[in-house]
């Protein structure tokens, strides 16, 4: 399979736990994106890697959120404390920027805090 | 203000029609317009780049008019399979690559 793969597909915690979701982009693509979308809204940017470098952080991602990308293939993001707010899609996207192309997305980790 | 702004819809709509969808950006240094299509409870997938020349592929034409900051998706002959969610996507300024999404038009294609 050669596109973005994320797992867990569904993931349902109790508020205040710590949950942690992958993301395997497209081997070439040095990009990396993770957006969170809530129902009937887009896909909200949170965070961006090129390569291993987190480059840039939405001001929506708290200290809760936090993800890492270490040898430049596949991220992490974790999200400490949970709360019910933090229930959405979470969808992880790469490219190859410098080909000018849109994103190619992953399935989505949708995750609901109970 | 949204940086880019959608009409929700839904909009509804008999087979065989034709639909436009509008959509306004607020960032004028945006470079890279797109739109994307989402099915319930699935990822966005990309439908198409958009050019300042325009652009069609089959029965899909989209338009950007950068002096208004507008773009446009224009669907002829709807099918009831075009049922979905249909984002306008902008780039951020910048080299990060990274997209500032609407929040989504709903077409509703019904028999």
């Amino acid at each position: 399979d050669t596109g973005v793969s994320q797992d867990p597909r569904h993931k349902i915690t109790k508020r205040g736990q710590n949950v942690t979701f992958r993301c395997d982009p497209i081997s070439e693509h040095n990009r990396l994106y993770w957006y969170r979308q809530t129902l009937g809204q887009g896909p909200e940017f949170l965070t961006y890697f090129q390569n291993e470098a987190q480059l840039e952080k939405s001001r929506l991602l708290s200290d809760r959120f936090s993800a890492e990308r270490p040898k430049g293939s596949f991220s992490t993001l974790e999200i400490q404390r949970t709360e019910q707010g933090d229930s959405a899609m979470y969808l992880c996207a790469s490219s190859a920027f410098d080909r000018g192309e849109g994103y190619t997305f992953g399935s989505g980790t949708r995750l609901t805090v109970v | 203000r949204k940086e880019v702004e959608q009409d929700p819809g839904p909009f509804n709509v008999p087979e065989g029609a034709t639909v436009a969808f509008n959509c306004t950006y607020s960032n004028s240094a945006s470079q890279s317009f797109f739109w994307y299509r989402q099915d319930c409870r699935k990822e966005p997938k990309l439908l198409m780049s958009v050019y300042s020349s325009g652009n069609e592929d089959g029965r899909f034409t989209a338009q950007l008019n950068r002096a208004s900051q507008y773009i446009s998706l224009l669907i002829r002959d709807s099918k009831l399979s075009d049922s979905a969610t249909y984002l306008c996507v902008v780039s951020s300024s910048g080299n990060t690559g990274k997209l500032i999404f609407g929040q989504g038009t709903t077409l509703q294609v019904k028999p």
